[in-house]
């Protein structure tokens, strides 16, 4: 069966300094993943999807960048962390084009003091 | 104005009673999901629908197309439904790829 990690659980991260948040799926090849944020109070925004090694699409500006070592493996950084990252981060993925479920991830809080 | 908007934004009800939360959009799509997000922050997918209507032990969820509009409905609620509840709608992006977009979710609480 197919299962999605992420790590860490929660993370307490000063202004200006850099964030690595990793996101696996086990269980199926060549997914489309997919980084959300949900900040406090509002809904769930796309910042990044994947759909192969390599191939990283951002739907927003912003001082966050993914990538994508592996087929199962997507990451989310950021070189200088601002107050406004702080929100829940999911990883998600799905099977591509016409996929009707999208699964998520267990998330993780990041809060930036 | 968003492009999915939902209602009501909260929802208290007594155990038992029937729920309706709705969903619009303003975008073309390909399919609407429904998602459940638990108090500690995990979301399942309940639903995808491209039209009609699905049905899933106590939950229903219905789509009207031309309207833009879909419902979730939860019959003889209990405790246990109490979450938010998203709806998502899936749309094509500039590079031609599917993404989903959104709602801010609806507050349900349950009371026993």
């Amino acid at each position: 069966s197919q299962t999605i990690h992420q790590w860490p659980a929660t993370l307490v991260q000063p202004v200006g300094s850099p964030l690595s948040l990793e996101c696996t799926v086990e269980g199926t090849s060549n997914p489309n993943l997919y980084w959300y944020r949900q900040a406090a109070g509002r809904g769930l925004q796309l910042l990044f999807y994947s759909v192969g090694i390599g191939q990283i699409s951002s739907e927003v500006p912003q001082n966050l960048s993914a990538s994508r070592p592996q087929d199962r493996q997507f990451i989310l950084s950021s070189k200088k962390l601002l107050l406004s990252d702080s929100g829940f981060y999911l990883c998600a993925w799905d099977s591509g084009l016409g996929a009707d479920t999208q699964y998520f991830g267990p998330g993780t809080r990041l809060t930036v003091l | 104005k968003n492009e999915v908007e939902q209602s009501p934004q909260n929802l208290t009800a007594q155990e038992g009673e029937f729920i309706t939360i709705n969903c619009s959009y303003s975008v073309g799509i390909s399919a609407l999901h429904w998602l459940q997000q638990h108090p500690g922050g995990g979301i399942v997918s309940l639903f995808m629908l491209s039209s009609g209507k699905k049905k899933h032990g106590r939950l229903i969820a219905t789509i009207n197309i031309q309207e833009k509009h879909s419902s979730l409905h939860i019959t003889a609620s209990h405790p246990r439904d109490s979450a938010v509840y998203i709806c998502a709608v899936r749309s094509y992006t500039n590079f031609g790829n599917e993404k989903l977009t959104f709602g801010t979710g609806t507050r349900l609480t349950i009371i026993p």
